[in-house]
């Protein structure tokens, strides 16, 4: 298995631009999450789905940020506009949720760069 | 809610030396505890968890952990360290009912000196 495929690995914008970062879990995952992490606060989650539905989206720091998941396979969460507060690594992760605990496996990360 | 206290954000060690981390965490429900592990460039990889049974887990590549439910504390330890344990180290908890809410620590930067 490929693991949790991120993309873009690095993103450079400038303040005001929309930016967009792409995730595809693991095959047969049906959780899906989105974290970000900053010097300043650390490891956060943002949002997590379940089956495409969103579940818990109380970390979303703000209406500029907006995730979706449209099929099991691809998730998208969108910057609109960008502000360089929101330079940061942002992982995406996924898991079978059986009812269980079960392992979040993490992607490589997007590194978001805004001018 | 659940809070997590990495009390060291930089841990330097000789190689060979042993090291401890510290993780302390706040909850008013019991918890699950894990220590999550992050090499330059990439994401972050399980390396050892806590839901029930002993206290003290035990990773593949020497680490263990044990929790104190008295003192909530999760400590991460290992006797010998290597070059290749250079790393960051998240530990984190989560809910029992809702575990899939990970909260995790600032983080730890252990650096292994020749």
């Amino acid at each position: 298995d490929a693991g949790v495929i991120q993309s873009p690995r690095h993103e450079v914008t400038e303040m005001g631009q929309e930016v967009t970062l792409r995730c595809k879990p693991i095959s047969g995952h049906n959780s899906l999450f989105w974290y970000r992490q900053t010097m300043m606060r650390g490891l956060e989650l943002l949002i997590y789905f379940n089956n495409n539905v969103p579940i818990d989206d109380s970390g979303m720091p703000e209406d500029r940020f907006s995730a979706k998941m449209p099929n099991a396979s691809f998730s998208t969460l969108k910057i609109q506009p960008s502000e360089p507060r929101d330079s940061a690594v942002y992982f995406c992760a996924s898991n079978q949720d059986s009812g269980e605990y079960n392992e979040q496996f993490f992607g490589p990360g997007t590194r978001l760069t805004v001018l | 809610a659940q809070s997590v206290t990495q009390l060291d954000s930089q841990v330097p060690v000789f190689e060979e030396a042993p090291v401890e981390l510290r993780c302390n965490y706040s909850s008013s429900v019991s918890v699950y505890l894990f220590w999550y592990v992050q090499y330059p460039n990439q994401g972050l990889q399980l390396l050892l968890k806590y839901l029930s049974g002993s206290t003290l887990v035990k990773s593949i590549n020497g680490f263990e952990a044990e929790f104190n439910k008295s003192q909530t504390s999760f400590h991460l330890r290992k006797p010998s360290v290597h070059i290749s344990d250079t790393a960051e180290y998240f530990c984190a908890v989560s809910k029992i009912q809702g575990a899939q809410k990970l909260v995790f620590g600032q983080g730890t930067r252990l650096t292994i000196n020749p």
